[in-house]
């Protein structure tokens, strides 16, 4: 399976500070299709994961464009641009170019 | 708007059964793939499942191949996951997906205990 290693796995930020996460892949994520299936999730206490990005660097609906990801091959980045008190929780990979689907171990974003 | 609402979780006895439910709505169902993904007490989140959107095809995680099974009715707009033989180490928050991951349930607790 691939294993996607996240880092840092704790991140401690003020308001307004800018932070990145890597996600790093045992393989590579390009698909034969001419796609890479790397997503980002936020998971926010007490609620359901919410996808943030797709396909490496599309934000999703209704996400905030502080949020941009990035990366190819076997190398991501999610960048928040100017953290806010409510994107604390924790930040997940996840990749589906090879079966399993596997997801990074978590990032968990705290506020200062 | 899309909802995808899980039940049928519960405390159940190692070596129990347990069949989850997931009713999705706000989109076309059957034209979509669907997955279960869980989250263990204070870990992350693991795959488990997925269907295509005409049953088609089916894939496992290797935890729980052979003792749990996707299947769908389309006519009811609803995911299930069976679970047969469950252990400790399937207690977990259940989720379902649609495959494209934008859209999860709210999740659906199976505890696993004697």
């Amino acid at each position: 399976d691939v294993v996607l290693t996240q880092t840092p796995s704790i991140l401690s930020a003020t308001i307004g500070q800018s932070v990145s996460i890597s996600c790093r892949s045992s393989q590579s994520l390009l698909d034969s299709d001419g796609n890479t299936y790397l997503y980002w999730f936020l998971q926010r206490p007490g609620q359901s994961p919410q996808r943030l990005i797709y396909l490496v660097s599309n934000l999703g609906s209704g996400v905030p464009n502080r949020f941009s990801g990035s990366g190819s091959g076997t190398d991501f980045t999610l960048k928040i641009s100017g953290v806010e008190a409510e994107d604390l929780g924790v930040y997940y990979c996840m990749q589906a170019t090879h079966a399993p689907p596997t997801f990074g171990s978590g990032t968990k974003l705290e506020i200062k | 708007e899309v909802q995808l609402v899980e039940s049928g979780g519960g405390l159940v006895k190692p070596g129990s059964s347990l069949k989850l439910s997931c009713v999705a709505s706000g989109f076309t169902f059957s034209s979509y793939g669907m997955h279960w993904i869980r989250q263990a007490p204070k870990k992350g989140l693991e795959w488990i499942a997925l269907i295509y959107y005409d049953s088609s095809n089916k894939y496992y995680a290797d935890s729980v191949k052979g003792r749990f099974t996707i299947s769908r009715d389309n006519s009811k707009n609803t995911l299930y996951l069976e679970m047969n033989s469950l252990r400790s180490e399937d207690t977990a928050m259940y989720y379902c997906s649609i495959g494209s991951v934008d859209y999860w349930g709210q999740g659906v607790m199976v505890t696993v205990s004697s």
